[in-house]
């Protein structure tokens, strides 16, 4: 059975890191791609970053590029987002996602529940 | 970046009635090599994350209720409830996976008349 068990939110000042964490069991985050999606309050899921099962080819949302870091450990099936130069629009819950399926195409069929984060001097 | 419209964007039905919520992208996302239209629907209830309820436009997930559906093709889609049951309630997504970055609607809220 898939669970993805999320922890790593909280308040944080803008300019500050935070990192996300995503302890996977039930599969191996080595052999799936692996997404973050955020959502703000009252708003749509907004994809931000993906990394590849081979864990070489990460693709990140515009909005986030060049501050935010997608990682994993094999060791610890764990998906990480390392988060810098937070901004007030950051301010969302984010969800770790995998694809449904292995084939490379990006529908998600399993999430985490999901951590808040909230960017707030 | 593909943008995916949603209307209504809330709807209330009586239970047992049907639900039709609809999305359309800006662009096509059928695929001529395949002939698939690379479209998901997902449910969100309160306090929880998005559920896949529909995938490649009308292929129900294992565990999904029969009462919906999915169609429509190239850059109109339908999702369909037939027959609302009171679990129902929830908002609901459209999602593109034709090309990256994958977008989602702004969704549908779907509530109990």
């Amino acid at each position: 059975q898939v669970q993805l068990v999320q922890s790593g939110g909280g308040v944080v000042q803008p300019g500050r890191s935070l990192r996300l964490s995503c302890a996977a069991s039930g599969f191996l985050v080595s052999t799936y791609v692996m997404h973050w999606v955020r959502q703000a309050p009252g708003k749509g899921p907004e994809w931000v970053a993906l990394m590849s099962s081979d864990g070489i080819t990460k693709y990140y949302a515009d909005s986030v590029k060049g501050r935010f870091t997608i990682s994993r450990d094999n060791s610890k099936n764990t998906l990480y987002l390392q988060m810098d130069s937070l901004r007030h629009e950051d301010t969302a819950v984010y969800y770790c996602a995998k694809d449904r399926d292995q084939n490379l195409i990006h529908y998600f069929g399993d999430w985490g529940l999901g951590t808040l984060v909230t960017v707030s001097s | 970046d593909i943008v995916m419209t949603q209307s209504p964007d809330s709807l209330a039905v009586s239970l047992g009635e049907r639900a039709t919520i609809n999305c359309k992208s800006s662009q096509s996302v059928l695929h001529t090599s395949n002939n698939k239209n690379y479209l998901a629907w997902y449910q969100q209830k309160s306090g929880q994350p998005p559920k896949l309820l529909i995938y490649w436009a009308s292929i129900r997930e294992s565990g999904v209720p029969d009462r919906f559906s999915g169609s429509g093709s190239g850059t109109d889609f339908t999702l369909t409830i037939s027959s609302l049951q009171a679990e129902d309630v929830a908002v609901y997504y459209c999602q593109h996976f034709y090309t990256n970055p994958v977008t989602f609607g702004r969704g549908t809220r779907l509530e109990i008349k």
